[in-house]
């Protein structure tokens, strides 16, 4: 595709249950970041991968945040045991390389119950 | 720590109007500035940034962007705005120290441009 696409666009949980959230970046993109956005606030940066591996994850709030991107192209983000502070839309975004502009996907509204 | 305020959280203007939103960052190093605009319901989108060379940066759709770096601020400014304009505008910078690897967001600015 043209662009970051991100699914599910919207996800509704109960508190307590586990989540995947999944973000397919630009053909060619190494670098791929996840970010956070809660109401009347920026993104937040939760974590950056240079191909497979997690190059900064400091953002991760907990270790109930993980992510994964097994092939260097497609990542999921997965939270367990997800809480109602949890709830925001979580942003995918890629560039060519680190440092470079970052494209940015529509994002995913989780909402925990 | 790195972070980025953003002065106005909603600017309200007619059509016409001149824009200004500021911008300013605490961070002492070398840095890589951005904005982003926010448009009803898409996805954030650049708007236009900065690296290197001349600290007046122009972007896309009449924006433009001066660099002070004595002052860590990064305006933004359009001098006629238009209707559709409004959107949620956000100013973002990386750091050479953190090998650039990620954006720090200031909160926003909701720009609502009136006919």
């Amino acid at each position: 595709g043209a662009g970051v696409s991100q699914t599910p666009s919207n996800k509704v949980t109960e508190k307590g249950k586990y989540v995947e959230l999944r973000c397919d970046p630009i053909s060619g993109h190494t670098a791929l970041y996840w970010y956070r956005q809660s109401l009347g606030q920026g993104p937040e940066f939760l974590i950056y991968f240079q191909g497979t591996g997690a190059a900064d994850d400091s953002g991760l709030p907990n270790d109930r945040f993980f992510a994964v991107r097994p092939e260097g192209s497609v990542s999921t983000l997965k939270i367990q045991r997800t809480e109602r502070g949890d709830s925001a839309v979580y942003l995918c975004a890629s560039s060519l390389t680190a440092g470079n502009e970052q494209f940015f996907g529509p994002g995913t509204r989780l909402t925990v119950l | 720590a790195q972070s980025v305020s953003q002065h106005n959280h909603h600017v309200i203007l007619s059509e016409a109007a001149s824009l200004e939103l500021g911008c300013n960052y605490s961070y002492g190093g070398t840095v890589n500035l951005f904005w982003y605009v926010q448009y009803p319901g898409q996805h954030l989108q650049l708007l236009l940034k900065y690296f290197s060379g001349d600290p007046l940066v122009k972007g896309i759709k009449g924006f433009e962007a001066e660099f002070i770096k004595s002052k860590f601020s990064f305006n933004l400014r359009k001098p006629s705005v238009q209707w559709s304009d409004t959107a949620e505008y956000f100013c973002a910078v990386n750091a050479h120290s953190g090998g650039y690897n990620k954006l720090i967001f200031g909160a926003g600015t909701r720009l609502a441009v009136h006919p």
